[in-house]
Parts: C-alpha cells; sequence; structure tokens
C-alpha cells in the first residue's frame, strides 16, 4: 500500500510561476525525500529532510515538513520549463529498511 | 560515471515465456532495489538487497525472483511473464544499505510488455 499521496495529480502553470505540491502521508516517519522524473527516464533524488526538520532549501526548492500533520509540500520557485515532470515524494518509517514512494504529481510548465 | 545501468531498455514478451532483467552499478553501493511503475500507482517495491548476499521481498513479489550476483549486478527474473507484469522496471542502489535513510539512485528503466 502506498505511504505517501501527492496533491494535486496534475499542476499546469506558465513559466516564472512558483509551483506547490503536497504530500501527506500516515504513519511516523524518519525521513521524507523528493524525487523528480523526466518523462521516459529514472527518478532523480531532489532533496532530503528529516523528522526534526522543518523546513529545508536547495537553490530554487524550498521543503516544507509538518510532522504533527503528517505532510510535506515542496515549492518550486520561478519555474522553467525543464521543471516540466514529475515529483514524488517518498517516505521511510522507523526501523524500515525500504522507501515507500507515493504516486507522484504532473508538473508541466507552459512557456 | 555510468551510475546504475539496466539492460535492455524495452522487451515485448509472450505470455509464459521468461527473462531476466540486469542491472548493475558502479558507485560501490552496498544496497539495491527493483521497483515497477504502473500508471496511477507510483513506484512499488518488489525486491531489494541490502547487502551482497541478501535478498527481501518487497511489496509486490509474486511472479518474480531476484539473484544478487554480486556487488555490483542485481538481476530480476521473470519466469512466466504475465500480461499482469507490463511495466516499466526501475532498478536503483543506495550506499550503506536498507535503513531507508538514505537516497537512492536510479536507472532509465525498461519498458516490458506482456502479450
Amino acid at each position: 500500500s502506498q505511504q505517501g499521496e501527492e496533491d494535486p495529480q496534475a499542476l499546469s502553470i506558465q513559466e516564472g510561476e512558483n509551483a506547490t505540491m503536497n504530500c501527506s502521508y500516515k504513519t511516523s516517519i524518519n525521513n521524507l525525500q523528493w524525487y523528480r522524473q523526466n518523462s521516459g527516464r529514472g527518478l532523480v533524488h531532489l532533496i532530503l529532510i528529516r523528522s526534526n526538520e522543518r523546513e529545508k532549501h536547495s537553490g530554487r526548492l524550498r521543503v516544507t515538513l509538518d510532522t504533527s500533520k503528517k505532510s510535506s509540500s515542496l515549492l518550486i520557485t520561478a519555474s522553467r520549463a525543464a521543471d516540466t515532470a514529475s515529483y514524488f515524494c517518498a517516505t521511510a518509517a522507523p526501523g524500515a529498511q525500504k522507501l515507500v514512494f507515493g504516486q507522484g504529481t504532473r508538473l508541466t510548465i507552459n512557456p | 560515471n555510468a551510475g546504475v545501468t539496466q539492460t535492455p531498455k524495452f522487451q515485448v514478451l509472450k505470455t509464459g515465456q521468461s527473462m531476466t532483467l540486469q542491472c548493475a552499478q558502479d558507485m560501490n553501493h552496498n544496497s539495491m532495489y527493483w521497483y515497477r511503475q504502473d500508471p496511477g500507482m507510483g513506484l512499488r517495491l518488489i525486491y531489494y538487497s541490502a547487502s551482497e548476499g541478501t535478498t527481501d521481498k518487497g511489496e509486490v513479489p509474486n511472479g518474480y525472483n531476484v539473484s544478487r550476483l554480486n556487488k555490483r549486478e542485481f538481476s530480476l527474473r521473470l519466469e512466466s511473464a504475465a500480461p499482469s507484469q507490463t511495466s516499466v522496471y526501475f532498478c536503483a542502489s543506495s550506499e550503506w544499505g536498507g535503513t531507508g535513510n538514505e537516497k537512492l539512485f536510479f536507472g532509465s528503466g525498461t519498458q516490458l510488455s506482456v502479450l
């Protein structure tokens, strides 16, 4: 069964706008990760946030984590056409040996 | 840097045929994984190997077998392919071994169709 659920399933915005994607999960976690998948390619790791962190930045990416609400958000600022991809959250429960992925958000950046 | 290499990239099988998907990583990682990706289902873990010499079932292991040939290579075998196994298969690796606390490195995938 899926641990994380992304929302929305699909998002289409204009280039230069900000894109926000959300991830909700069901059980306690050690960390939460975000991955990007370009069409026809494998997933690429973007950022990892640990359960004791609330916010993390990497370039134009900002990730927040609210463990009380069991949710995370990924913000991409000043979007570019190259950001068009699917974005997945993945969680690891305490003691778990593996990541569990959500279903993904498909982001389209229109020029 | 090659990273994680999967072969083949595409494969068409008839129901009942068998085949092996190959995966190799050149990053000296301890852990390796096989996922399948279906539309609207995200990625689901089939099998993983936390370290050389060990393998464990994931979420959807039925119909598959794996072999951790050595530290570099982790293969996935379909003994008798079924249409339900039509999917995109991804191999991944991570450095330290199955803790769930580290990032994964993915191959580019194998698109498999079973007719």
